[in-house]
């Protein structure tokens, strides 16, 4: 069964730093890595995916994917106190019988 | 687009009674998703379904947990003879093709409390 892992629990950045968020999963033919935003009472939201080796970079964010170490990081450049919300790092495998595992997330405080 | 709707927002039920909580999944999606989220566990997969039909329900607790999905509009989970560890958030989401590669959609949650 996949296991993913998250760190750290929690982070405190200043407004304007670079905040970096990190998961580590099971098995190696995980298909897919999405990172998810969630804000207190509501649902997560998907924020950006990667399925090769290597980064990917949207906006303010990049994530980096590593398979050989089975490692996944995601930065926040230029955190906002916006971004203060609970981040959770989900793998899935492909095939048909597809079933997503989350870590426990890393709440992230972004202070003025 | 209202996006992935959940009835009701927050239940509360005594122990040994029972909870069906609802989710409409966004219209054109063919998976639906149902986790249970907590601070001790996180979010956990319980079942998932895919044009209807049951694909994936191996997070289920057997016995007291059920899951349907009658149509492709809303589905349905039922917990019967609540325990106070059936509390928690539990997280519909749905997503256009049941693949990893497909992002989740996820509603805001019916949070039970079980007394």
């Amino acid at each position: 069964q996949e296991k993913v892992q998250q760190s750290p629990e929690s982070l405190i950045v200043p407004e304007g730093a670079m905040s970096s968020l990190n998961c580590t999963f099971s098995n190696s033919a995980s298909q897919s890595i999405w990172w998810y935003q969630q804000h207190p009472g509501k649902g997560p939201e998907a924020l950006i995916s990667i399925f090769s080796n290597g980064n990917k970079k949207e906006g303010r964010l990049t994530v980096y994917l590593n398979r050989a170490s089975l490692h996944v990081s995601l930065h926040i450049r230029d955190s906002q106190p916006s971004d203060s919300a609970v981040y959770l790092c989900a793998a899935s495998t492909s095939g048909g019988n597809y079933k997503p595992t989350f870590g426990k997330g890393t709440s992230l405080v972004v202070h003025p | 687009n209202a996006g992935v709707i959940q009835t009701p927002r927050h239940k509360v039920t005594g122990k040994g009674q029972e909870a069906t909580l609802w989710c409409e999944p966004i219209s054109g999606h063919s998976a639906v998703f149902w986790y249970r989220q907590t601070i001790v566990q996180g979010l956990e997969f319980l079942t998932y379904f895919r044009n209807q039909a049951p694909i994936d329900d191996s997070g289920m607790p057997k016995e007291r947990f059920s899951a349907q999905m009658p149509n492709q509009s809303h589905s349905t989970l039922k917990i019967q003879s609540t325990q106070p560890q059936d509390s928690a958030v539990y997280l519909c989401a749905s997503s256009l093709v049941g693949q990893g590669y497909a992002e989740q959609f996820f509603g805001p949650g019916t949070r039970l409390t079980v007394l």
